[in-house]
């Protein structure tokens, strides 16, 4: 199941200097996306959503792009701070279908260093 | 802060065992979901759960597996007969069900090992 890639296991970034993790995915179907975040022996914690209808979504330091024609996600992250070092998740889900299950990728290590 | 509770946070079986994984979703929320990791792969979805029945299982979820919500909080997944292959971690997550939302909230997990 390749229906969600990120293909960068692993992200280091300066304190402060912007943080971008990637996602691609290759269902058409898929109408919402969603990034986690997710410490060592925790679960994964919901971070920022995006519907397709939109092309951008800002919450804080975080900002979620989608660009549908590419079929390809982003989450920014500005300024980065050492607390978000963590597994970072793309998920996506096609609602019209499924009552909400998420396919996920296998996630983005980000280490940020001051 | 409402939160996913999960219950035990680690649980260590013999192979051909039951075991019952427990989680208690957020009071309000109407969807409940079970997702699996094993090691060094993806988070995958296993079942979905709405008023009382499933809703959606995965090619994962075979009939060694069910799930039951025995009162108004509780929402187990039980293994019925444990494999090696079974060991994984264990999330449960539960969403609000408001139409045009999909976020789902994931409890700390269960780490199931099977000997």
């Amino acid at each position: 199941d390749q229906q969600v890639k990120q293909n960068s296991p692993s992200l280091s970034v300066q304190e402060g200097r912007i943080s971008i993790l990637n996602c691609d995915y290759t269902n058409s179907m898929f109408d919402y996306f969603l990034w986690y975040k997710k410490y060592p022996a925790e679960g994964p914690t919901f971070l920022i959503s995006i519907s397709s209808i939109k092309d951008k979504n800002e919450d804080g330091r975080f900002t979620v792009f989608l660009n549908k024609s590419a079929k390809h996600l982003s989450l920014h992250i500005v300024p980065s701070q050492p607390g978000d070092s963590a597994v970072y998740f793309c998920a996506a889900s096609d609602r019209g279908s499924t009552l909400g299950r998420l396919y996920f990728g296998r996630g983005t290590q980000l280490t940020v260093w001051p | 802060e409402p939160e996913v509770t999960q219950t035990p946070s680690h649980q260590v079986t013999q192979m051909g065992q039951e075991v019952i994984l427990r989680c208690v979703p957020i009071s309000n929320h109407l969807y409940f979901y079970w997702y699996r990791q094993i090691l060094g792969q993806k988070v995958e979805f296993l079942v979905s759960f709405y008023n009382n029945e499933i809703s959606e299982k995965s090619e994962i979820f075979d009939d060694q597996f069910s799930v039951e919500r025995p009162d108004g909080s509780n929402f187990t997944l039980k293994i019925r007969s444990t494999k090696l292959e079974d060991s994984a971690m264990y999330f449960c997550a539960s969403s609000p069900g408001l139409a045009g939302v999909n976020e789902q909230f994931f409890g700390p997990g269960t780490r199931l090992t099977v000997l």
